[in-house]
């Protein structure tokens, strides 16, 4: 069965870049769309952008200028870079797949990461 | 941006009872491209409706969705103890393509 799994440092100083890795095992990242997605401590989930295995993007204008999804097809992985990180950037971050452009039906369980000095 | 708003903010019930979520968008959804997870602590997250009212693989059918336009439901017919959980509703758009509303957590009366 599909199966994502997130991984990346649970810690990141404020100011640096935040890196996540999502492992896809079960079908090929040459297919559909790959989302992150994020919840910060006591709040709702917020879309961070999704990738196309053409490297084709689209993100929330909200993070646009801070973030970047790229896709590693030979691991069969996609990634996160979100820059210049603050405490607001605390979250469980999932990455999800999205078979036709309008939900997500196979989720990671979510890593944690904090920013802190 | 597409604004959704789910109410009760928390619902309290028993087992075997039924429940009723809503989600209300501030302007009609698009193709009716409106989803339903469940969230439990620690777990992945679980697709259980999209487009409205079409359950995902594997879901019981005690869940279902329902609504068009800008107001939507999700019911679950008689609750059973591992459905107690907090509920998302998720739109599908232009920009940005996912919003999500603020979650409805089903506790145990």
């Amino acid at each position: 069965q599909v199966q994502l799994q997130e991984s990346g440092p649970g810690l990141v100083r404020p100011s640096e870049t935040l890196s996540l890795t999502c492992s896809v095992s079960g079908v090929s990242i040459t297919s559909f769309y790959w989302s992150w997605i994020r919840q910060p401590p006591g709040k709702g989930l917020e879309w961070i952008g999704y990738i196309y295995h053409s490297g084709y993007t689209n993100y929330n204008p909200s993070l646009e200028s801070r973030a970047t999804i790229s896709v590693n097809k030979s691991k069969n992985q996609f990634s996160l870079r979100l820059s210049s990180v603050t405490a607001a950037d605390t979250a469980v971050y999932y990455c999800a797949r999205d078979p036709n452009e309008n939900h997500l039906d196979v989720w990671g369980q979510g890593t944690t990461v904090t920013v802190s000095s | 941006e597409v604004v959704l708003t789910q109410s009760p903010g928390t619902l309290s019930l028993s087992p075997g009872e039924k429940a009723t979520l809503s989600c209300r968008a501030s302007r009609s959804v698009g193709g009716n491209f409106l989803a339903w997870y469940q969230l439990k602590p620690g777990q992945a997250p679980r697709l259980l409706i999209y487009t409205a009212s079409t359950r995902a693989t594997g879901i019981p059918d005690r869940f279902s969705g329902s609504g068009s336009g800008t107001a939507f439901t999700l019911t679950i017919s008689r609750l059973e103890p591992e459905d107690f959980a907090v509920y998302y509703c998720q739109q599908y758009g232009n920009s940005p393509r996912f919003t999500f509303g603020q979650g409805t957590k089903l506790e145990i009366k």
